[in-house]
């Protein structure tokens, strides 16, 4: 059972580079989120979709885009890379809002040098 | 803005010593939810309480939902090693899923 699976582990950038950190989840769940976690800031919402073609800012947006183009896939796209986006990264899923269970990959570990 | 806040930020305690943490908000929740992240690891969830005044027991580890539906407490009781981890709350808006930001946890043998 796969889950929730992130790609790449790991990533250095360099200032001004662009990247797309990858999430893709098996459990036919409407809703993804993007995270990033910070020492001390907790989890921090980027980006959220109800739904393939529907997605919303959360917390945190600036610097970052966002498609929903099919259920399994939720792409995260940083722009012009800076290194006050040195964090760890994690998607989540759930099935629905509220009360339901969020299911989470096993984070981005990303450095802007 | 709906934000909350965790309580202590830290907490370093010895085997079989009991403690609670604390998240509240000024903001009512239609739920709430505590979540415990491992290094390395995604949060994996513990526990969804959902109704004012709610009290829900895992083990050794009680969770309350306050009357107002606007904090939560998580009481661990003979805390052990493998307790050790940073414990999140996190609180569902419309279609948003909110996080505080942790008790960090650490047991000593």
């Amino acid at each position: 059972n796969a889950g929730v699976t992130q790609t790449p582990k790991f990533q250095v950038l360099k200032t001004g580079q662009s990247m797309t950190l990858q999430c893709a989840q098996d459990m036919n769940h409407e809703y993804m989120s993007w995270y990033r976690q910070d020492p001390g800031m907790g989890l921090r919402l980027i980006h959220y979709s109800v739904g393939a073609g529907i997605t919303d800012q959360g917390e945190v947006p600036n610097g970052y885009n966002v498609s929903r183009s099919t259920t399994e896939d939720f792409p995260l796209r940083l722009l012009s890379a800076a290194p006050s986006q040195t964090s760890v990264y994690f998607c989540a899923s759930r099935a629905g809002s509220s009360n339901t269970e969020a299911f989470f990959g096993q984070g981005t570990r990303l450095t802007v040098v | 803005t709906q934000l909350l806040e965790q309580s202590p930020q830290f907490l370093s305690i010895q085997e079989g010593e009991n403690l609670t943490v604390y998240c509240n908000s000024s903001s009512v929740f239609s739920s709430l939810q505590w979540y415990r992240q491992e290094p390395g690891e995604g949060p994996v969830l513990l526990v969804t309480v959902v109704t004012g005044g709610e009290v829900k027991k895992l083990k050794r580890l009680t969770f309350q939902f306050g009357d107002a539906r606007k904090d939560s407490s998580l009481h661990i009781t003979a805390a052990q090693p493998g307790d050790t981890g940073l414990y999140l709350c996190a609180g569902g808006g419309y279609n948003k899923l909110i996080f505080g930001a942790g008790t960090r946890l650490a047991v000593h043998p």
